[in-house]
C-alpha cells in the first residue's frame, strides 16, 4: 500500500525553528515528486513547494520562497518542511502528497499524508 | 497568472446529482486538472485526474458515482446519487512547468 505518514502535531513559540516530516512507503520514494500544501484555519489549500527526492530538485511557490525550506533524504524515504523562525501566521495544517506519476510536470497528487497541525503561539 | 475558479458553495438533495465546476483562466483551456475531496476534519483525498478531452483516471476505491467531464476551459465533477458523506469541500488543482495551482474550493452541502 502506498502511504505517506507525517510527523505529529507541534506547538511552538514565535521565533522558534521547526522541521516536520513526511515518510513514504510502498513505492520507490526517490522517483515520485512530493508536494507540500498549507491549509490555514477555515481556509483552502495553498501550494508551498515540491521536491523530487531522487535529486532534490525543488520548486517553491513565490508566496513561500524564502519563508520555508523543503528537503528530502531518500535514504530514509522522508521529505521535510522546515522553518527557521516561526510566526503566529504559520499556524496551519501542513499536508504532503505524492505525485501521481514519476514524470516531471505531471502533478496530480495521490495519496495525501494525514496532515501535521502546527500551532505557533506565545 | 494561472487561476482556477470555483463557486464557493453548492447544494443538492440526498439521492440527487450535482455538477461542480472548475474554470481555467484564459490561455489554459487545454490543461488537465485533478479533483480532490476534503471531508470535514479530514485531509484531502484524490478523486480523479481529468483531461481536457474529458477522459479521467479515478483514484483507487472512488465510487462510480463520481465522474468527470470537460468543455473548453471548464472542468466538471459530477456526483450522482448523493450520500450524506459526500458533504465536503471539493478542490480542483492543476500544474504547469514548475508550479502547482489550487482552486478556492467548493463547499458542497447535501440537503
Amino acid at each position: 500500500e502506498v502511504q505517506l505518514v507525517q510527523s505529529g502535531a507541534e506547538v511552538k513559540k514565535p521565533g522558534e525553528s521547526l522541521k516536520i516530516s513526511c515518510k513514504g512507503s510502498g513505492y520507490r520514494f526517490p522517483n515520485y515528486w512530493i508536494v507540500w500544501v498549507r491549509q490555514m484555519p477555515g481556509k483552502g489549500l495553498e501550494w508551498m513547494g515540491i521536491i523530487y527526492p531522487g535529486d532534490s530538485d525543488t520548486r517553491y511557490s513565490p508566496s513561500f520562497q524564502g519563508q520555508v525550506t523543503i528537503s528530502a533524504d531518500k535514504s530514509v524515504n522522508t521529505a521535510y518542511l522546515q522553518w527557521s523562525s516561526l510566526k503566529a501566521s504559520d499556524t496551519a495544517i501542513y499536508y504532503c502528497a505524492r505525485s501521481l506519476t514519476i514524470y516531471t510536470g505531471d502533478w496530480g497528487f495521490d495519496p495525501w499524508g494525514q496532515g501535521t497541525l502546527v500551532t505557533v503561539s506565545s | 497568472q494561472f487561476v482556477l475558479t470555483q463557486s464557493p458553495s453548492a447544494s443538492a438533495s440526498l439521492g440527487a446529482s450535482v455538477k461542480l465546476t472548475c474554470t481555467l483562466s484564459s490561455g489554459h483551456s487545454n490543461y488537465a486538472i485533478a479533483w480532490h475531496q476534503q471531508q470535514p476534519e479530514k485531509g484531502p483525498r484524490y478523486l480523479m485526474k481529468l483531461n481536457s478531452d474529458g477522459s479521467h483516471i479515478k483514484g483507487d476505491g472512488i465510487p462510480d458515482r463520481f465522474s468527470g467531464s470537460s468543455s473548453g476551459a471548464e472542468r466538471y465533477l459530477t456526483i450522482s446519487r448523493l450520500q450524506s458523506d459526500d458533504e465536503a469541500d471539493y478542490y480542483c488543482q492543476t500544474w504547469g512547468t514548475g508550479y502547482v495551482v489550487f482552486g478556492g474550493g467548493t463547499k458542497l452541502t447535501v440537503l
